[in-house]
Order: C-alpha cells, then sequence, then structure tokens
C-alpha cells in the first residue's frame, strides 16, 4: 500500500485561507468517505482534527473543514493563525481494511 | 476522559525484539480497538496494524506481517506491540491510538493517542 500523496509544504499569512490536497487511489481515498487528518506539533503525538472528511471532532476549531473529489481529499484552514504551524497528515481506510497516511504537509504561517 | 500512557524510551541491538505497552485509563478499555503507528525520525507517519481489544482480532500492514505481534491484557488495560528482529530502520517513535466512538457509534478514525515511545535501534 503505497502513501497518499500530499504536497511538503504550504505557506501563508495570518488571515488567509490554505488548501492542503492528499491524493490516493480508488482503493483507498476514492473507496470511502473515511478520510482523517491530523495535526502534529513539534514532539508531540498526532491530533485528530477531521474524521470521515468532513467531520471535526468536539473542541476542534471551525476554522478547519475537509472536502473530498474523486481520489483526492482536501484540508481548508481558514483564517490562519500562527498557532496553526504545524505538520498535517491525512490517513484513509483501505479496500485491504487498513489505514495508510500521506507523507505529512508541513504548514508555515509566514 | 480516555488516555494512553506508553512505556519509555528503548534502545535495542539490531537483532533484538521490542515490546511497547500502551495503558489505558479513562474509558471500557475493550470498547475501542487500538492501532499502532510508528514515525522515523524527521519522516512521516505509518500505520503498522490494529487490534480489538474485545477478541484480539488483528490486521497489519503488509509489510509489518509476521515481525509484529499485537495482544492485549484485558486485566491491565494495557496494549502490548512486539517487533522481532530489530533492524536499524525501525528507529522510531512508536505510537498507539483509539478508534473513534461518539456517543455509542464507531467511525473510522485513530481518536486518542499516547505520548508515544523512542525506540532507537543501533550496535
Amino acid at each position: 500500500q503505497s502513501a497518499l500523496t500530499q504536497p511538503a509544504s504550504v505557506s501563508g499569512s495570518p488571515g488567509q485561507s490554505i488548501t492542503i490536497s492528499c491524493t490516493g487511489t480508488s482503493s483507498d481515498v476514492g473507496a470511502y468517505n473515511y478520510v482523517s487528518w491530523f495535526q502534529q506539533q513539534p514532539g508531540e503525538a498526532p491530533k485528530l482534527i477531521i474524521y470521515e472528511v468532513t467531520f471535526r471532532p468536539s473542541g476542534v476549531s471551525n476554522r478547519f473543514s475537509g472536502s473530498k473529489s474523486g481520489n483526492t481529499a482536501s484540508l481548508t484552514i481558514s483564517g490562519l493563525q500562527a498557532e496553526d504551524e504545524a505538520d498535517y497528515y491525512c490517513s484513509s481506510y483501505t479496500r485491504s481494511t487498513t489505514w495508510v497516511f500521506g507523507g505529512g504537509t508541513r504548514l508555515t504561517v509566514l | 476522559q480516555a488516555q494512553l500512557v506508553q512505556s519509555g524510551v528503548e534502545v535495542k541491538k539490531p537483532g533484538a525484539s521490542l515490546k511497547v505497552s500502551c495503558k489505558a485509563s479513562g474509558y471500557t478499555f475493550t470498547k475501542y480497538g487500538i492501532s499502532w503507528v510508528r514515525q522515523a525520525p524527521g519522516q512521516g507517519l505509518e500505520w503498522m496494524g490494529w487490534i480489538s481489544t474485545d477478541n484480539g482480532n488483528t490486521k497489519f500492514a503488509q509489510k509489518f506481517q509476521g515481525r509484529v505481534t499485537m495482544t492485549t491484557d484485558t486485566s491491565t488495560n494495557t496494549a502490548y506491540m512486539e517487533v522481532r528482529t530489530l533492524r536499524s530502520d525501525d528507529t522510531a517513535v512508536y505510537y498507539c491510538a483509539t478508534d473513534l466512538w461518539i456517543s455509542g457509534a464507531y467511525y473510522y478514525a485513530m481518536d486518542v493517542w499516547g505520548q508515544g515511545t523512542t525506540v532507537t535501534v543501533s550496535s
């Protein structure tokens, strides 16, 4: 199972919106609406911020939103804040009943 | 509030075995399955496998099949992940994470994560 494809880095200024893409195949991202997104701050464990493509866990800011079209899922962060600077990972459930992660995207807030 | 606490730093020699523990608290242990994920230095997340804390059923990523064992001890609410025949490229932070359940319903995601166990494999 190959890793999902994410851009290595994205950047934006405070207040702007950015979108991170996550491209897979018809065997993972395209197969189900079971894409998650995680935020990882340096030295910390990942934190779930989006599950099943569009849903936010309790306590996660509504500035984070998710979507999917075909084999590509996307995470959008609106009203960018300095605290959003982190690594972001997508993951998808697969037809093989396993999970696969993306390679990760480093978000820099300028 | 659900919490996972993992065992401490490990330093191993190539060819040795590793066993990491993940102790759960704040919820009914047998309700949420547990995934194991690792992260090599400066690299991304890699899903290793999943164990049902209810019946012990497991599922592994193909690359770990046969070299990794996952078990649970329901008497101590602890999950274990063992890796045999360690290699230098097994150097990583190893995480455990629970399934996501909300109001009695299961959702496809990894929710609560342990703090991570740093493992170094070096001669």
